[in-house]
């Protein structure tokens, strides 16, 4: 089984520059997430996406953040302008519709992003 | 919020030795997951609990979950060097968002 797909692996972009990230989650999850790490840190939840929905993006910058699911399968993640803290690994997870007993999340590789 | 905290931080230990590591939630969690980081690496799933005072085991690796359902530790008997990592724990509440712990970063010297 193929596991969740990202790209670019890796991104160096100026302040002020943007950058957009794609995943490509398990086929067959309705659910996708999107993760940023901060090294160091535990993954913090910028958006989850139930099939085509938003579900939380509470944590999500809006201001600069843009995150799109349109067909319910692949996903982009939009950073404009970038700044010097965002610079990160950017985590694509998926998992199956939400269950009584939670969910298993797959992880991407990532996306290392580095602000200069 | 919520806020799940995890301790220690770090942790270096001699191989053989044992290792356990915390985690704490402000809020009555629905169930608990376990993921281990590798350097460079992405957080790979280890196990869920979702029982009050439910133990697993996975070989060496003994998780816990708290009676109260707001505490859980993962306890590695006789590490080996492959157990290097970070080790997360990722609480899910009422909202069934998963919220995870600041992770304990295991060195494990030969």
């Amino acid at each position: 089984e193929a596991g969740v797909a990202q790209s670019p692996r890796y991104k160096i972009i100026e302040k002020r520059q943007s950058v957009a990230f794609w995943c490509n989650p398990i086929s067959g999850h309705a659910t996708l997430y999107w993760y940023q790490q901060i090294l160091g840190q535990g993954p913090k939840l910028l958006i989850q996406f139930q099939n085509n929905g938003v579900v939380d993006d509470s944590q999500l910058p809006k201001d600069r953040f843009s995150a799109e699911r349109l067909k319910g399968v692949d996903s982009t993640l939009k950073i404009q302008p970038a700044k010097l803290e965002d610079s990160a690994v950017y985590l694509c997870a998926s998992s199956l519709e939400r269950t009584r007993s939670g969910n298993t999340i797959y992880f991407g590789e990532g996306s290392w992003l580095t602000v200069v | 919020g919520q806020q799940v905290m995890q301790i220690p931080q770090y942790q270096h230990v001699q191989e053989g030795e044992d290792f356990t590591t915390y985690c704490n939630s402000s809020t009555t969690l629905s169930n608990i997951q376990w993921y281990k980081q590798r350097p460079g690496g992405h957080p790979v799933f280890l196990i869920q609990l979702v029982k009050s005072g439910e133990v697993k085991k996975q070989k060496r690796l003994t998780f816990q979950f708290g009676e109260a359902k707001k505490n859980s530790s993962l306890h590695i008997t006789a590490t080996q060097t492959t157990d290097v990592g970070t080790y997360f724990c990722a609480g899910s509440g009422s909202a069934r968002q998963l919220t995870f712990g600041s992770g304990t970063q295991l060195t494990v010297l030969p």
